[in-house]
């Protein structure tokens, strides 16, 4: 079975950095996606990992240890847009379809 | 190019009838699949379309059904609506079996009363 985690909110400052930790369990991995979703509006795409390391965009960056099964998404000089839910997908491949899995979300509050 | 377009955008139906969403992918992208998003159970996978043939399913009864077209377009049907129906369904699509990222609609949000 697949079992994807995240803390449910996080709250940090604007200004401030913010790492999202997602651990995973999946019977098959094909990468790792993190997905930003505003409220009442479809997740967009910001990052994906296959192999170990960090990959940097601007200022998120996502890092993933596929040995340990974890992955985090870091979001630097906070921004009050960035207030919304971040979602940690895996892409299942134990078949050639490799259908993605989603974490619950976090919720990510950026005060002033 | 233009995103993956869904419709109707909102709907409200009544338990027992049945509701059709339709989901145009982007330009070129073959694949689509479906998803259900509830505040209590997040982002759950319904099923996946390529070349009109269903390659994966979640774990949905058989009241979920979809299909797809020669020119990649999906419908998803739910028939015997149930109160707890009620959601975001959001369509996805991708390129190709080995397309790696998916680009989301903006949803259909079903309230069934």
């Amino acid at each position: 079975g697949q079992n994807i985690d995240q803390p449910t909110e996080m709250t940090a400052t604007e200004g401030a950095i913010v790492q999202i930790n997602c651990t995973y369990q999946t019977s098959g991995f094909n990468g790792l996606f993190w997905y930003q979703q505003h409220a009442g509006e479809a997740p967009t795409f910001l990052s994906y990992n296959v192999l170990d390391g960090l990959e940097e965009k601007g200022r998120f960056s996502s890092f993933l240890s596929r040995s340990k099964g974890y992955s985090y998404l870091l979001l630097k000089e906070l921004q009050m847009k960035d207030s919304a839910s971040y979602l940690c997908a895996v892409r299942d491949e134990t078949d050639s379809w490799g259908k993605f899995q989603f974490g619950a979300g976090t919720q990510v509050v950026v005060t002033p | 190019k233009a995103g993956v377009t869904q419709t109707p955008r909102y709907l409200i139906k009544t338990r027992g009838q049945q509701v059709t969403l339709s989901c145009s992918p982007i330009s070129g992208h073959r694949s689509v699949s479906w998803y259900q998003q509830t505040p209590g159970q997040g982002l759950q996978f319904l099923f996946e379309y390529f070349s009109e043939t269903q390659r994966n399913k979640g774990n949905f009864p058989g009241r979920f059904s979809g299909r797809q077209f020669s020119n990649s377009r999906s419908e998803m049907n739910v028939s015997t609506l149930e109160l707890g129906d009620s959601a975001l369904y959001l369509c996805a699509s991708r390129e190709q079996k080995g397309g790696n990222t998916i680009y989301f609609g903006e949803g259909s949000w079903l309230t069934v009363v």
